[in-house]
């Protein structure tokens, strides 16, 4: 069965530092998503990509954040410069006739 | 702001018990909602999408109704195991493509 794949699984960085987390989509998908979820809080919709370009954000995705689709294969978040409350479980996911979600990247922020 | 609660937030039963869960959203400008079964350190696992109103569903042990009309999913474990313990998220899609809006989840804890 087809499967979102997220790397690395689990990063550590430093206040300030940019990271830029990676995902590869189903193949056939149409949009891709990055989501996140801080410890003990909800799944939080961070910007969706369609056709090469953001077709949503939320209020979260500011302009510490993007997102590029680099080789038409992976899809990348990046966080220039990252915060401590940036510290989440980030999930990327693709969808075509239905949405499948990757494992996850644990993102620390020390 | 669209908002989809769910109910209770966790949850513990003894192995056998049937047990559901109540997840609510705003009934305008509904498209989808979505369950999902999420493990620790595992991605969500699609349970059931849900379109029309009155639509029900099953898989194994688990089934899932939902009422666009007023605005509420249900979902049911019908004779709950150990197997069964992890967070149900519930999601509301108002469009097609669009993001999807969650529920904080229910947490199921089933001891044996």
């Amino acid at each position: 069965e087809p499967e979102v794949t997220q790397t690395p699984s689990h990063q550590v960085t430093q206040m300030g530092q940019e990271v830029i987390l990676r995902c590869v989509p189903i193949s056939n998908h149409l949009y891709f998503y990055w989501y996140r979820q801080i410890l003990g809080q909800k799944v939080e919709f961070l910007v969706s990509f369609y056709n090469n370009e953001i077709s949503e954000k939320s209020e979260i995705f500011d302009d510490q954040f993007s997102v590029e689709r680099p080789d038409g294969s992976n899809f990348t978040l990046k966080i220039r410069s990252t915060k401590l409350e940036d510290s989440a479980m980030y999930f990327c996911a693709s969808s075509g006739r239905g949405y499948t979600f990757g494992s996850g990247t644990r993102l620390t922020v020390v | 702001i669209l908002n989809v609660e769910q109910s209770p937030q966790s949850l513990h039963v003894q192995e056998g018990d049937s047990t559901n869960f109540t997840c609510s959203f705003p009934s305008s400008n509904f498209y989808a909602l979505h369950w999902y079964r999420w493990e620790t350190a595992k991605s969500p696992e699609a349970l059931f999408v849900m379109t029309l109103n009155g639509d029900e569903k099953k898989k194994g042990r688990i089934s899932a109704t939902l009422n666009t009309k007023e605005g509420y999913s249900y979902l049911y474990i019908k004779g709950s195991q150990p197997e069964d313990s992890a967070t149900y998220l519930c999601a509301l899609a108002n469009q097609a493509g669009t993001a999807l809006i969650f529920g904080k989840g229910t947490t199921l804890s089933v001891s044996s």
